[in-house]
């Protein structure tokens, strides 16, 4: 069964810290794997990582893929109480989109 | 990227009535899904709604108490049917790209059923 696992479930830090949220995916025909932050309903889009390696870059954030180990890590420096959310990833295997548990974030000031 | 309305953005229901949730979106696309968030967990996939046919449910899910419509590429409902407190819930209409493997999100309905 097709799945994505994400740790840890929750995380607390204050601001300033540098988090790491992971994620591993057992996904058959294996596409992409995408990273999501929800705030509040929708959420919106972070990253799409299709090559193993590659680091994808925006502002504080940054993720990257490892197709051998089946994995992905998003990474959020000197985070701020804005960067508190639940952050998503998903694996893509052309046909269907499996969601992860989630890792909520909580920034302490 | 695509642009989805979806409506109502809230609602509070009474036990045992029935609300539709609508999603529209500003292009055609060919992949539509129906997720729910209930409190405290992750997304869902209730259904794939499929165009010109009945859509496509995932375990758990059934058509009686989720009906959903699509009647043309870029409009589709959700039905919560003789609802319950449990199905209090965020429900999110959703839309992919499959030659790029994004999926784009519309604001999302919470439901709330006393």
């Amino acid at each position: 069964e097709d799945k994505v696992v994400q740790s840890p479930l929750s995380l607390v830090v204050h601001e300033g810290d540098t988090v790491t949220l992971n994620c591993s995916y057992e996904v058959t025909n294996f596409r992409s794997l995408l990273w999501y932050k929800q705030e509040k309903k929708a959420p919106t889009f972070l990253f799409m990582l299709t090559s193993s390696g590659i680091e994808k870059k925006s502002g504080r954030l940054s993720s990257i893929l490892d197709k051998k180990e089946l994995s992905s890590i998003l990474n959020i420096t000197a985070t701020q109480t804005g960067d508190s959310a639940i952050y998503l990833c998903v694996g893509y295997d052309k046909n269907q989109f499996y969601f992860g548990t989630g890792t909520s974030l909580t920034v302490i000031p | 990227s695509a642009v989805i309305s979806q409506k109502p953005s809230r609602d509070i229901c009474q036990r045992g009535t029935s609300l539709t949730i609508q999603c529209q979106v500003d292009s055609q696309v060919t992949m539509m899904f129906w997720y729910r968030q209930q409190p405290g967990q992750s997304l869902t996939l209730i259904a794939t709604a499929n165009q010109g046919s009945e859509a496509t449910y995932e375990s758990g899910f059934v058509i009686d108490k989720f009906p959903i419509s699509r009647p043309n590429l870029t409009f589709s409902t959700l039905t919560v049917s003789n609802m319950s407190p449990e199905d209090s819930s965020i429900y999110l209409c959703s839309v992919g790209s499959p030659s790029i493997g994004e999926l784009f999100f519309g604001e999302g309905s919470r439901l709330t059923v006393l």
